[in-house]
């Protein structure tokens, strides 16, 4: 089946410094990948989504500037945290939508961060 | 833009009792419907989903849904929980004109008992 790897599983920073996340379809090509948080006992909220080859579309509220994504190939995708902050702590997972098949979507198994 | 709510946040249950969870969806036209389960300290697994056909979907683990279109519902059933169970449950809609964009509800924290 449709398998996204995510990596790191978890990081920690130092507040004010960047980190990125990757987001890999290990057996499929994904033109489309998805980027969540979620927060505590709380649902995920999408944040934005990744176009190969073009610009991440963001949900409203989600700075473009502190949250870049980059989809530079159709297998990877980034999220990075850019000037990160005690508030930008959470759990970060990407998905990506299976072609193939069944069109089900496939997630990562989440990162989580811890700016201190 | 569509969403999704599920009323039971948490829900405890002993061991053998039935489960029903709630959902419901805002969108008038054409929907794609997920149940996904995240256990403690794991990623999102897939339960069901329903994209066309029989609107009583069976899944993984005994789970199963029933698509209602009347009452824009996807309820998710199992006859007798299990202590292993013990998850959070997320519905989630994908709406035809919202092209790959999944739609989450807030999730139910379930908890049975042994």
């Amino acid at each position: 089946g449709a398998v996204v790897s995510q990596h790191p599983s978890w990081v920690i920073c130092k507040s004010g410094t960047s980190v990125k996340i990757e987001c890999r379809s290990l057996d499929f090509q994904a033109t489309t990948m998805f980027w969540y948080r979620q927060f505590p006992k709380q649902s995920l909220m999408l944040m934005a989504t990744s176009n190969e080859g073009s610009k991440a579309t963001y949900e409203q509220g989600v700075e473009k500037d502190k949250f870049l994504i980059n989809h530079a190939s159709l297998t990877l995708s980034t999220l990075t945290v850019t000037s990160a902050h005690p508030e930008d702590s959470s759990f970060y997972i990407c998905s990506a939508r299976d072609p193939r098949g069944d069109y089900g979507y496939t997630f990562g198994s989440g990162t989580r961060l811890t700016v201190v | 833009a569509q969403s999704v709510s599920q009323h039971n946040h948490h829900v405890i249950l002993s061991e053998a009792a039935s489960l029903e969870l709630g959902c419901n969806y805002s969108y008038g036209g054409t929907v794609n419907l997920f149940w996904y389960v995240q256990y403690p300290g794991q990623h999102l697994q897939l339960l069901l989903k329903y994209f066309s056909g029989d609107p009583l979907v069976k899944g993984i683990k005994g789970f199963e849904a029933e698509f209602i279109k009347s009452k824009f519902s996807f309820n998710l059933r199992k006859p007798s929980v299990q202590w292993s169970d013990t998850a959070e449950y997320f519905c989630a809609v994908n709406a035809g004109n919202a092209g790959n964009m999944l739609t989450f509800g807030g999730g139910t924290r379930l908890m049975v008992k042994p």
